[in-house]
């Protein structure tokens, strides 16, 4: 059975800190690895991760998938309490776009 | 303008009843989707649409059931609401193909008493 494991399931840190968040996926038929971030509302996308050990890189957050291993990572630097959400993994299958999402990691960043 | 809309926004009803939830997009993608989201926050696929044709169908119990007038269209409609529907649900829509990016509606808050 498809499975996306995230970790940490929640997180507390201080405004500044770097943070690591991890996703393990087992999935059939993958083609690509999706971050989310989730506020109060609506899932918004962060970046969509296709070859391994191509970094991806949007301001304080990254991101890197490698295949072999079958994980992600998405780091934040200098969190800032705007960071706050919960962060979703997803693995998107070749067929027919299905896509698996992991629990999420909750961020909280506290000033 | 909204992307992917859903309507309507919260919904609080009985146990028992029948009720519709619609969702559309601009986006012009080919791809349409309902998720559901329970308390946990766990985000699971209910059905997809491809070209008003269902190409995902999870395993949902048979009072929920997807219609899709046209490709910009994905509406929900549930029969004989239980308790254990409440959840926020979730249209998104996808270009397809290597491009599968999801984008999602603002989401339906559906409390059943």
């Amino acid at each position: 059975e498809d499975k996306v494991v995230q970790s940490p399931l929640s997180l507390v840190v201080h405004e500044g800190d770097t943070v690591t968040l991890n996703c393990s996926y087992e999935v059939t038929n993958f083609r690509s690895l999706l971050w989310y971030k989730q506020e109060k509302k609506a899932p918004t996308f962060l970046f969509m991760l296709t070859s391994s050990g191509i970094e991806k890189k949007s301001g304080r957050l990254s991101s890197i998938l490698d295949k072999k291993e079958l994980f992600s990572i998405l780091n934040i630097t200098a969190t800032q309490t705007g960071d706050s959400a919960v962060y979703l993994c997803a693995a998107l299958k070749t067929s027919y776009d299905k896509v698996i999402f992991g629990p999420g990691t909750s961020l909280s960043v506290i000033p | 303008d909204t992307a992917v809309s859903q309507t309507p926004k919260y919904l609080v009803t009985q146990m028992g009843n029948d009720k519709s939830i619609k969702c559309e997009q601009n986006l012009g993608h080919d791809t349409m989707y309902w998720y559901k989201q329970d308390s946990k926050k766990f985000l699971k696929i209910m059905f997809s649409y491809n070209n008003k044709e269902l190409i995902i169908n999870e395993t949902v119990p048979n009072r929920f059931s997807p219609k899709s007038p046209d490709k910009a269209h994905l509406n929900l409609h549930i029969n004989s609401l239980e308790l254990g529907d409440s959840a926020v649900y979730f249209c998104a829509s996808s270009p397809g193909g290597v491009r599968g990016t999801q984008y999602f509606g603002p989401g339906t808050r559906l409390t059943v008493l």
